[in-house]
């Protein structure tokens, strides 16, 4: 059974910091990665997907990057504004060698509660 | 206007009523999904459904049902609802084109069991 794990479960860092969120997850057979951005009592938005064959997704100041042999995946966000405080969640979208064409639902982390102070 | 929505927004009901969540969604897609979200425990898939004629049991099923009324509507139904179902709830959809597809949410329902 798919797992994945965030770690920190919650992390506070000042304004302007470079910060990264760490997501692994334990059966490496994934079609791709995507991270999530929850406001409190808000639905989730996508921040970036990246394919089982890529390494690495860049949105404005958050970059992505997929190590699938290890079953890692880390968020890099850049210069961090308070507008950046949020949940962040790791989902894996699972990939079956019998039922190759199989879309299968996500399967997502704890997420990683983020606070920049200004 | 919202590409999913979800109605109620809030509620709060008694054990042991039934009560329904409904979902619709304007972007066209044919997977949706129906999600609980509780604290420490993440988001937990409970049904999902590929197209109109296909319904899938998630990792937490028991207690709940699901119609696909129409490709742009799937709702949630607790039978007869308990406290431990108190969560946020929400649906999402993807589009079945390819496997590099985006998900997208709901802004979520609030369920409150007393």
């Amino acid at each position: 059974k798919q797992e994945v794990t965030q770690i920190p479960a919650a992390l506070s860092v000042p304004e302007g910091e470079n910060l990264v969120l760490n997501c692994s997850f334990t059966d490496s057979a994934i079609y791709n990665l995507q991270w999530f951005r929850q406001d409190p009592g808000k639905g989730l938005t996508s921040l970036l997907l990246i394919q089982s064959s890529q390494r690495e997704q860049t949105s404005g100041r958050l970059n992505a990057s997929l190590d699938k042999s290890s079953g890692r995946s880390t968020l890099y966000i850049a210069a961090s504004q308070p507008g950046d405080s949020a949940t962040y969640l790791c989902a894996v979208r699972q990939y079956f060698t019998f039922f190759p064409l199989l879309n299968t639902p996500l399967v997502f982390g704890k997420g990683t509660r983020l606070s920049v102070i200004a | 206007d919202a590409d999913v929505t979800q109605t109620p927004r809030n509620r709060i009901t008694k054990t042991g009523k039934r009560i329904m969540l409904e979902c619709s969604q304007t972007k066209g897609h044919d997977r949706m999904y129906w999600y609980r979200q509780d604290p420490g425990l993440g988001l937990r898939l409970i049904y999902y459904s590929f197209d109109v004629k296909d319904i899938n049991k998630g990792e937490i099923s028991d207690g709940y049902s699901v119609s696909r009324q129409a490709q742009a509507k799937f709702s949630l139904s607790l039978e007869s609802a308990i406290p431990n179902q108190t969560a946020l709830y929400f649906c999402a959809t993807s589009d079945s084109q390819g496997t590099g597809n985006t998900i997208y949410f709901g802004e979520g329902s609030w369920l409150t069991v007393v």
